[in-house]
């Protein structure tokens, strides 16, 4: 199973949106809605940011926003600020209790 | 307080094996499938595979078949990762991860250990 492929690096100023990309196959992020996105700062354990496509858990902010085309899903971060810079890995079901992980993206808040 | 802890650093020697622990509690361990997740150094996450702490059926990433075996241990609320045949490329820190939904199958981690960081060096 070959990871889901993210860009390395996204950045913008605090209050300014960045988006994220996702893209796999019909095989995983195409063929299921089970998308979910991943904080992670240096150091720590990842933190569920996003789950269903665009489900957010309780206590994450309304900032964060998900959402599917096809085979690519994408997180959405608007207004952002210094506390979001951090590495992002979406990550989807892929089928025969197979899953699969993004390459990770670092966003940078200039 | 809902938390999984995991066992201390490890450091092997390449072709030995080792066993990680996380250990639940402050809510009910057999209700929520656990997953092992792994990050090597400067890398990103590797999803293992995934355990039901009720009946102890398991489903490993075809990477790891043959080499991983996943336990449970219902009287302490704990599970094991072990991962045999050990090379210098398994150097990582290895995360255990709480499904999100009680009682059902689901492919998001609410709840994540601090993770072990196992290192293979001769």
């Amino acid at each position: 199973q070959s990871a889901l492929t993210q860009p390395p690096s996204a950045s913008g100023s605090p209050g300014q949106s960045v988006t994220i990309s996702c893209t796999g196959t019909s095989s995983d992020v195409g063929g299921y809605n089970y998308v979910s996105w991943y904080q992670q700062h240096p150091g720590k354990a990842p933190k569920l940011m996003i789950y269903e496509v665009s489900k957010r858990p309780s206590g994450v902010p309304d900032r964060f926003s998900g959402s599917k085309s096809g085979n690519t899903a994408s997180l959405t971060v608007s207004g952002l600020q210094a506390e979001d810079e951090a590495d992002y890995y979406c990550s989807s079901y892929a089928g025969s209790n197979n899953f699969v992980f993004g390459t990770g993206t670092k966003v940078t808040v200039l | 307080q809902v938390q999984l802890v995991q066992s201390g650093a490890e450091v092997k020697k390449p072709g030995a094996s080792v066993k990680v622990s996380c250990k639940a509690s402050g809510y009910t361990f057999t209700s929520y499938y656990m997953h092992w997740v792994r990050q090597a150094p400067g890398q990103g996450l590797e999803w293992m595979g995934i355990i039901n702490p009720s009946g102890g059926s398991t489903s490993y990433a075809q990477k790891f078949q043959g080499r991983v075996t996943m336990t449970r241990d219902t009287s302490t609320s704990t599970v094991y990762m072990e991962l045999s045949s050990l090379r210098s490329e398994d150097t990582a820190v290895y995360y255990c991860a709480r499904s999100y939904s009680p009682m059902r199958l689901d492919w998001y981690f609410d709840l994540w250990g601090r993770g072990t960081l196992v290192t293979v060096s001769s």
